[in-house]
């Protein structure tokens, strides 16, 4: 059974430009979450995505958005990139996203660099 | 607010000499704790998820135990491919809108031969 993937595996930019960062699910799981992983610090929550509604987001500017399609792949936005939004950026999927408290399967990440 | 401490931030072990990993929590309404693994460039691979005091759950040369405060990750006799950072992540909270997990900053482990 294939796992979380991700794309692109590495991704530079520029100051103030936008990034996307996809996300596919393991099949069968609904709910979809974002993580940073910068550098030094442990991994902060981001955004939940369950049947296509955000349920939840972390302590992030707007800036940072995405959103969850049909098929439960899921895409992270940043916009006006700055150069502390340097960092791993993990996406995790889980069985039923709502009251839950199913494990959550990681992808390997995309590494965003700002320069 | 809710927090997760991991304790050492790193630890060196020979091969074949046991140790434990510590992770403690304060948080409202535990609703599982998660041990992860993560190798250098890679995502965290999930290991186990413990729900409710006095639970333990084996995996190899793993063993994780849960109390009301804390979490403790026992590996008995290490091999070098053990080494990596072991995360400590905590669900708390009653509904659906707290499905996010806080992680603590992990323990990096390095076994040698």
């Amino acid at each position: 059974e294939a796992g979380v993937t991700q794309s692109p595996t590495h991704l530079i930019k520029t100051r103030g430009q936008q990034a996307t960062l996809r996300c596919s699910p393991i099949s069968g799981h609904t709910s979809v979450y974002w993580y940073q992983q910068a550098l030094g610090l442990g991994l902060q929550f981001l955004l939940w995505y369950d049947e296509g509604e955000e349920r939840n987001r972390g302590n992030f500017p707007p800036r940072f958005s995405g959103r969850q399609f049909p098929n439960y792949s899921s895409e992270l936005n940043v916009n006006a990139l700055e150069l502390e939004d340097s960092a791993l950026y993990l996406c995790a999927s889980s069985l039923v996203g709502l009251v839950s408290n199913q494990p959550q399967h990681f992808g390997d990440g995309t590494r965003l660099s700002i320069l | 607010e809710d927090q997760v401490t991991q304790s050492p931030e790193a630890l060196r072990l020979q091969e074949g000499e046991s140790s434990s990993l510590n992770c403690s929590y304060t948080v409202s309404g535990l609703r599982g704790l998660f041990w992860y693994r993560q190798d250098p460039g890679k995502g965290p691979e999930f290991l186990f998820t413990l729900y409710s005091a006095g639970e333990e759950k084996e995996k190899e040369r793993l063993k994780a135990t849960l109390t009301k405060k804390e979490s403790f990750l026992h590996i008995t006799a290490p091999k070098p491919e053990d080494s990596a950072t072991y995360l400590c992540a905590v669900q708390a909270g009653y509904g659906g809108a707290t499905n996010k997990l806080i992680f603590g900053t992990g323990t990096l482990l390095a076994v040698q031969p």
